[in-house]
């Protein structure tokens, strides 16, 4: 079955930039999508389609995806950027979506 | 404006069958690229897909689960539910209802915590 590995833990002082990564065997050849959590709240949809950026979404939060690695960059970490992460593709040949292990963002 | 709203018991047996409801207002179920799925999260773990169903009723299931799981809609009644048989304390988890804009998930419900226990 396909497993997305993230880090578990980043680590960031403000100002900063933070880089989480989720891999996968080809993992370019599919579209990936990054949300947000908040402690308490329901997921945020941040970045899709690799690096598309829904509406209300800062240009601080960015996506990339080539070969074995997908990669949601935070620039200029905030304090507000603290939360979990979590990757998501769509797995065609089996019909599954599939959500990254997830990445527990700390601002320092 | 999207919203999605879960509905269902907070606390089941083990055992027993956990019926979920998802009320939808925003968007049709019937729009084609849109679809709802189901998706857990166990307290302090990581997100879980459980279903999703598609505008055109095609169905999909998490392989793992896939024996205790039914996802059906009502289009009329803009609902989506979920039933999940024989429940299980490792079951214990917040269930969200979730649409998705084509194969990623735009709109997310608060989500439920459902708790099995004896």
């Amino acid at each position: 079955s396909y497993v997305l590995t993230q880090p578990p833990s980043v680590s960031v002082a403000p100002g900063q930039t933070a880089r989480i990564t989720c891999g996968e065997n080809n993992i370019g050849s599919k579209a990936v999508n990054w949300y947000q959590q908040r402690p308490g709240q329901a997921p945020v949809l941040v970045v899709y389609d690799d690096s598309d950026r829904p509406s209300g979404i800062p240009d601080r939060i960015s996506g990339s995806n080539s070969g074995n690695t997908a990669t949601l960059t935070i620039s200029r970490v905030e304090a507000g950027d603290e939360a979990d992460y979590y990757c998501q593709v769509w797995e065609s040949s089996s019909d599954q979506y599939v959500f990254g292990t997830g990445t527990k963002v700390t601002v320092l | 404006q999207v919203t999605l709203k879960e509905s269902g018991p907070v606390l089941v047996k083990p055992t027993e069958t956990l019926t979920l409801t998802c009320s939808v207002s925003g968007f049709s179920l019937s729009n084609d690229g849109m679809g709802v799925s189901w998706i857990r999260q166990p307290p302090g773990k990581a997100l879980e897909w459980l279903a999703h169903i598609f505008s055109s009723d095609e169905k999909s299931y998490n392989t793992s689960l896939k024996s205790r799981l039914t996802i059906s809609k009502d289009t009329s009644k803009s609902q989506v539910v979920l039933t999940m048989t024989n429940m299980d304390p490792m079951d214990t988890a917040t269930y969200h209802c979730v649409a998705a804009t084509w194969y990623y998930f735009e709109y997310w419900g608060q989500g439920t915590l459902v708790s099995v226990s004896s």
